[in-house]
């Protein structure tokens, strides 16, 4: 069936160093891959999407890079900062429309 | 604020009981999803509805059923509830881009 897998499920950096969020997906349909970021008590907030027609995207310190071929994606934050401590999920769209998200990733960034 | 509404907050029900939770998508957003997000699971698709109608179910329980109004506003109705039903759920607009709002924590005592 659909399946996403997430590593690491925690990450811990040193503020200014980059984090690397990795995510693998199992159904070749998919063809959108969002990333969010959720804080304690919130909804998970979109914070960058990919399309399968693109290999790379980038806004500000982020960046989602997709290899289709092997089925990958990673999120890339640079010059992390504290405020980046939340939990990062990707996620991956079918053709069907749903999300099928991974099991989430626990980034803490110490100043 | 993401312009996605859930109310409650937050419920505390007792087993067996039935609750519902209702969200309101951003104006204009003729879909509504419903997720639920418990420690073990992740977050789980439970249905889709556009425009009112069902367009997509996930791995939802017979005990759970939602209906889109034609204002678009959604409700989800969990009854029989179940310990392992204690979770948070979301509900999602999308236009492009999914957004989520705050959602519904529910404990089930």
């Amino acid at each position: 069936g659909e399946n996403v897998e997430q590593h690491p499920s925690t990450l811990s950096v040193q503020e200014g160093d980059s984090a690397v969020i990795k995510c693998t997906y199992s159904d070749s349909a998919s063809n959108y891959f969002p990333w969010y970021k959720q804080e304690l008590g919130k909804g998970p907030q979109l914070i960058i999407d990919i399309r399968s027609n693109v290999g790379e995207k980038k806004d500000q310190r982020i960046a989602v890079t997709l290899n289709k071929t092997a089925k990958h994606f990673s999120l890339h934050i640079t010059e992390t900062q504290p405020e980046d401590s939340a939990v990062y999920f990707c996620a991956a769209s079918p053709y069907t429309d749903k999300l099928i998200f991974g099991t989430g990733t626990r980034l803490q960034v110490f100043p | 604020d993401s312009g996605v509404t859930q109310t409650p907050k937050h419920l505390i029900t007792a087993t067996g009981q039935r609750v519902t939770l209702r969200c309101s998508p951003r104006s204009g957003d003729l879909s509504v999803y419903w997720y639920q997000q418990s420690l073990d699971q992740g977050l789980q698709f439970l249905i889709h509805y556009y425009n009112g109608e069902e367009r997509a179910k996930g791995n939802i329980l017979e005990r759970f059923s939602a209906q889109q109004f034609p204002d678009l506003h959604s409700e989800l109705n969990l009854s029989s509830l179940e310990l392992g039903d204690s979770a948070l759920y979301f509900c999602a607009s999308s236009a492009y881009g999914y957004t989520f709002g705050s959602g519904t924590r529910l404990t089930v005592v």
